[in-house]
């Protein structure tokens, strides 16, 4: 299968500061990526859809001023947390689909701890 | 919004027995995927479905996708301790895709 690369696999940050987690496709053109975040033990939310070269659509309830999507080129999206809080610590997670998203393929998630 | 139905949600088995993981929504999908996740790592591509009435085997997996392209299932066989672990599925549907809450299971050995 495709491999997408997500970086940093762990982070452990300061209340107030900002995190930037990058989504990488590495042997395909990704012109969409998805962001997810995941709670213990349950499954995937979407946060987010982003297409190359245009802004990211958020999900009902999300803030996209406190996760700010970037998706510049066809194989890097990046999400920035901002002004992080304890509550925002969860395992955040990308996936990257090629034109149509008949399928896609996960970075293999970053677990953000803010303290 | 959650627009696949998975069940069951927990599934606590022995080593040896059977099982089947349902994915059902009133939505037609382009394809539909089925993931495996453990924990702290991202989920990992298990099959890709697409035609209706699909049947595709892994192994001791076998998953078919319903004939209206709004279901599918997820059959184990002779589970083992290593199947343990998250399942989702994951349908793609307008350029987007959506997951089923999961089914986690525990293979007891």
């Amino acid at each position: 299968g495709a491999v997408v690369s997500q970086h940093p696999s762990r982070v452990i940050c300061k209340s107030g500061t900002s995190v930037k987690i990058e989504c990488r496709s590495l042997d395909f053109q990704a012109t969409t990526m998805f962001w997810y975040r995941q709670f213990p033990k349950q499954s995937l939310m979407l946060m987010a859809t982003s297409n190359e070269g245009s802004k990211a659509t958020y999900e009902q309830g999300v803030e996209k001023d406190k996760f700010l999507i970037n998706h510049a080129s066809l194989t890097l999206s990046t999400l920035t947390v901002t002004s992080a809080h304890p509550e925002d610590s969860s395992f955040y997670i990308c996936s990257a689909s090629d034109r149509g998203v008949r399928k896609a393929f996960f970075g293999q998630g970053t677990r953000l701890t803010v303290v | 919004t959650q627009l696949l139905e998975q069940s069951p949600q927990f599934l606590s088995i022995q080593e040896g027995e059977n099982l089947t993981v349902y994915c059902n929504s009133s939505s037609v999908f382009s394809s539909l995927q089925w993931y495996r996740q453990e924990p702290g790592e991202g989920p990992v591509l298990l099959v890709t479905v697409v035609t209706g009435g699909e049947v595709k085997k892994l192994k001791r997996l076998t998953f078919q996708f319903g004939d209206a392209r709004k279901d599918s299932s997820l059959h184990i066989t002779a589970a083992q301790p290593g199947d343990t672990g998250l399942y989702l599925c994951a349908g793609a549907l307008n350029n987007d895709m959506r997951f089923g809450a999961g089914t986690r299971l525990t293979v007891k050995p």
